[in-house]
């Protein structure tokens, strides 16, 4: 079984970079497809952008155009996602979800790491 | 890439079989078998229960089914439970290689 534990809630001013872990046990985190989607508070789910390690890929939503970067350490089981210059709509809370890189869904998640950008 | 279109409640009684619609495009939910549903309860994590339309992750009731005609899925739950009453999310991948959610539903057992 596939477990996921992420870094903690944080607070950010507008304009400052954040970066939020992921460590994955249990599985074989060479093969895995990492994603990232993030929900405001009382708001629907919102895909922001995957890796894939094992074949070099990465792709994100275009809307984060390059405020957004996925990455992922193969020696520590452990993915990153980086967004920088915040804005206040970017408070949310953020999860990874994994699954096999050959399939299209997201089978495992995060507890999920709320972001707060206030001045 | 707009997000697909639920509709923002469905409501039930106990017993009863609800479910919930999931449009897209014929760029998304149209162009693949890649569509999946997830539930969640207020403050934890999505959980999978729907996979490739209609397959059922090991570990999740049989009361939930899925299907898909077109550009619109579909999510039905038979036998409504109290434990059942959670927002859902539908997802497809994309012509773009991209993932989309769907607007989300609440589901109110009454």
């Amino acid at each position: 079984q596939i477990q996921l534990v992420q870094s903690g809630a944080e607070v950010k001013e507008p304009g400052s970079s954040v970066r939020v872990s992921c460590k994955a046990s249990g599985g074989s985190f060479r093969s895995y497809a990492i994603r990232w989607v993030r929900q405001a508070p009382g708001q629907g789910l919102e895909w922001m952008g995957r890796i894939i390690p094992v074949l070099g890929i990465e792709n994100n939503a275009r809307k984060f155009n390059d405020r957004f970067a996925i990455t992922a350490d193969k020696f520590t089981s452990t993915a990153y996602m980086d967004l920088n210059n915040l804005r206040s709509d970017d408070t949310a809370t953020y999860y990874c979800a994994v699954g096999d890189y050959n399939d299209f869904r997201f089978d495992y998640w995060g507890q999920g790491t709320l972001i707060t950008v206030s001045s | 890439q707009s997000a697909l279109t639920q509709p923002a409640s469905v409501s039930g009684s106990p017993g009863q079989s609800i479910t919930i619609s999931c449009t897209g495009t014929n760029y998304d939910v149209g162009a693949y078998e890649y569509v999946s549903w997830y539930q969640q309860y207020p403050g934890k994590a999505p959980k999978l229960i729907i996979y490739d339309v209609d397959n059922r992750p090991s570990g999740v009731s049989g009361r939930f089914s899925g299907s898909k005609s077109g550009t619109t899925a579909s999510l039905t739950v038979s036998g409504l439970q109290a434990e059942d009453e959670a927002d859902y999310y539908c997802s497809s991948y994309t012509s773009s290689s991209t993932y989309v959610f769907g607007t989300g539903t609440r589901v109110s057992v009454l």
